[in-house]
């Protein structure tokens, strides 16, 4: 079957960096995305690779290796608004599809 | 301002009672898709449609249908919804292109119980 397997949950402190790490597998790939999920709110987007390599954005950076079915997630500067649910997802199935992993809750603590 | 908006917000309903969940968007996507989600599970598709009048089963599309008669709409039909149907619902939309293609756009969500 496909899944993506990713932490349930994190905890850091203010001001400090966090990795959510992401690993998959699935039928078929085409890019590997990350979305942001506050209590009730709708995911919103905050990154994607579709090839090997760091991806940078802001206090944010995405990571994919294909080889090895895994991505991570980076957010620096940790600010308390960054407390929410991450999600990475996969476009899979000729690129109709996409699978999300079950979240990452992230508490940043003062 | 780009969106997708979706109605209700809220629904309670009760077993048997037929209730469609309109989704619409203003970005010209020809890509639409339906998600529900529950707790630990994260966000899994039901339906998904490439374009007018082409639609696909998700992971979950039992108990679901679609339709896809203009570009800009995508309802969700529950035809005889049942308690295992209580969930939240997200529409999404994504562009075209290899960039376009990974980034969805989801509407605020619709909260539905199912007595």
């Amino acid at each position: 079957g496909q899944s993506l397997e990713q932490p349930s949950e994190v905890t850091a402190v203010e001001g400090a960096i966090v990795q959510i790490n992401c690993t998959y597998q699935t039928s078929g790939f085409y890019g590997l995305s990350w979305y942001q999920q506050h209590d009730g709110g709708a995911p919103t987007f905050l990154s994607y690779n579709a090839l090997d390599g760091l991806e940078e954005t802001g206090r944010f950076s995405s990571f994919l290796s294909r080889s090895d079915s895994y991505g991570y997630l980076l957010l620096q500067e940790l600010q308390m608004k960054d407390s929410a649910s991450y999600f990475c997802a996969v476009r899979a199935e000729g690129g109709f599809k996409t699978i999300f992993g079950a979240g990452t809750r992230l508490f940043v603590k003062a | 301002e780009a969106q997708v908006t979706q109605n209700p917000r809220y629904l309670i309903t009760v077993t048997g009672k037929k209730l469609t969940v309109t989704c619409s968007q203003n970005m010209n996507h020809e890509y639409m898709s339906w998600y529900r989600q529950d707790p630990g599970l994260g966000l899994r598709q039901i339906y998904y449609s490439m374009n007018v009048e082409v639609t696909d089963k998700g992971d979950v599309p039992e108990g679901y249908k679609v339709s896809r008669k203009e570009k800009r709409n995508f309802p969700l039909i529950l035809e005889s919804p049942s308690p295992n149907q209580t969930s939240l619902y997200f529409c999404a939309s994504r562009g075209q292109g290899s960039s376009g293609a990974n980034v969805l756009t989801f509407g605020a969500g619709s909260r539905l119980t199912v007595l």
